[in-house]
């Protein structure tokens, strides 16, 4: 069966620091996509990845960056993290457009205090 | 530019009833369409596709056809069961190729 690891599922982070999130897929996917997801407004996309070393800006990147070195891995970062910044973080990843769609991880939940 | 927009909820049913959730769109030609489910304290799982207008995608029993007329994409269940408590999502594809979501409808049935 096809998995989109979160390395995380629950996190808890002090304001100003350095956060990684990281995710692996074991699916040979070229795409990958963060989002977050916080009641009353759905998954907004944050940035998305259509190939090795190659990154998007999606509809909320700010106060975000991402890396991806390898194919199967796809890591979100928060460079000073702040409390606006907790919420439920999804990862996902996808063969291409349209014909299987999404397959999302399970989510790591960020709280920043 | 892109959006989805879908009833909000939340949506209690007793078991055995019909359900619908209503989701419409706006985007520029024709867009795939998408149903993602979560269950409680997981991530979000395909339910059904459509790419095309009056396609209809099912699974489960969960159906919902693409009307371009109405820009709709409504999920429908005819018999609904305690297992079917989860959160609903409405999505489409963009032309870069990512998905927008819509806000989500959170569905409670009741034994």
């Amino acid at each position: 069966d096809v998995k989109v690891t979160q390395s995380s599922r629950y996190l808890v982070k002090r304001t100003g620091e350095k956060v990684f999130l990281e995710c692996v897929q074991d699916m040979d996917h070229e795409n990958m996509f963060w989002y977050r997801q916080d009641p009353g407004l759905g998954l907004r996309l944050i940035y998305f990845s259509y190939d090795v070393k190659m990154k998007e800006k999606g509809d909320i990147p700010e106060g975000y960056s991402v890396s991806r070195e390898k194919k199967e891995r796809f890591s979100l970062i928060l460079e000073s993290a702040s409390t606006n910044q907790t919420s439920m973080y999804l990862c996902a990843s996808s063969l291409g457009p349209t014909p299987g769609g999404y397959t999302f991880g399970s989510g790591t939940r960020l709280t920043v205090v | 530019g892109n959006s989805v927009t879908q009833m909000e909820g939340p949506v209690t049913l007793s078991e055995e009833a019909f359900l619908t959730i209503n989701c419409t769109y706006t985007a520029t030609g024709y867009p795939s369409l998408f149903w993602y489910v979560q269950y409680p304290g997981e991530g979000l799982q395909l339910l059904l596709k459509a790419t095309k207008a009056d396609d209809k995608g099912s699974n489960k029993g969960f159906e919902a056809t693409y009307r371009k007329e109405t820009t709709s994409f409504h999920l429908e269940k005819g018999s609904v069961q305690v297992s079917d408590s989860a959160v609903y999502f409405c999505a489409l594809e963009r032309s870069q190729g990512n998905l927008i979501f819509g806000k989500g409808t959170k569905l409670s049935v009741k034994p």
